[in-house]
């Protein structure tokens, strides 16, 4: 059974902070990986997607990388901002699942 | 039009009631799911629907009933709810059934509280 895990599971910095996101997966079987951003209440927002064949994807400030012999991931965001303040999910796809990771929730302040 | 819209976005039923949530795409994907995530937790599939058939049912209780009476709608139809079943219900939608080509697209969710 696949099995998704974030660390941290909380994250407070102040702006202008690179930071690393960490996601781990037990079954390397996977066709892609996404990483998502939700802000409370609110419905969930995809970031960036990796296929199983990629080993990174960019987009502006934010760089995420996959090894998947390894069953892990990482999400970069570069000069974090107050506005980067949510939780970021990452999720595995595997069959006709999507397994979703634990979240690490983030906060940057002024 | 690359977006899932869920309908309503808040609802508040009690425990007798019968109420439906509605989800609609319109990117030509051929799978869609029901999502539930209860405060501070990670989404967890409820189910699938893949090319319109009902592919994973997650062992989900049976006044929980999925409907999808085309390719770009997904019904979820409640009745006879707990209040344990108050939670963020999302909907999402694929290309196909993995997820393969261009990942999942979710929804805003609807809030359902049960009183």
């Amino acid at each position: 059974k696949q099995e998704v895990t974030q660390i941290p599971a909380a994250l407070s910095v102040p702006e202008g902070e690179n930071l690393v996101l960490n996601c781990s997966f037990t079954d390397s079987a996977i066709y892609n990986l996404q990483w998502f951003r939700q802000d409370p209440g609110k419905g969930l927002t995809s970031l960036l997607l990796i296929q199983s064949s990629q080993r990174e994807q960019t987009s502006g400030r934010l760089n995420a990388s996959l090894d998947k012999s390894s069953g892990r991931s990482t999400l970069y965001i570069a000069a974090s901002q107050p506005g980067d303040s949510a939780t970021y999910l990452c999720a595995v796809s595997s069959t006709d699942k999507l397994i979703f990771g634990t979240g690490t929730r983030l906060q940057v302040f002024p | 039009d690359t977006e899932v819209t869920q309908t309503p976005k808040h609802l508040v039923m009690g425990m007798t009631n019968k109420k439906s949530l509605k989800c609609e795409q319109h990117m030509g994907h051929r799978a869609m799911y029901w999502y539930k995530q209860k405060a501070k937790k990670p989404p967890e599939l409820m189910f699938v629907y893949s090319y319109e058939k009902l592919s994973i049912n997650e062992s989900v209780p049976s006044r929980f009933s999925p409907e999808c009476p085309n390719s770009s709608l997904l019904n979820l139809h409640l009745h006879a709810l707990q209040p344990e079943d108050s939670a963020l219900y999302l909907c999402a939608s694929s290309q196909v059934g993995t997820g393969r080509d261009n990942g999942y697209t979710f929804g805003s969710g609807t809030r359902l509280t049960v009183v």
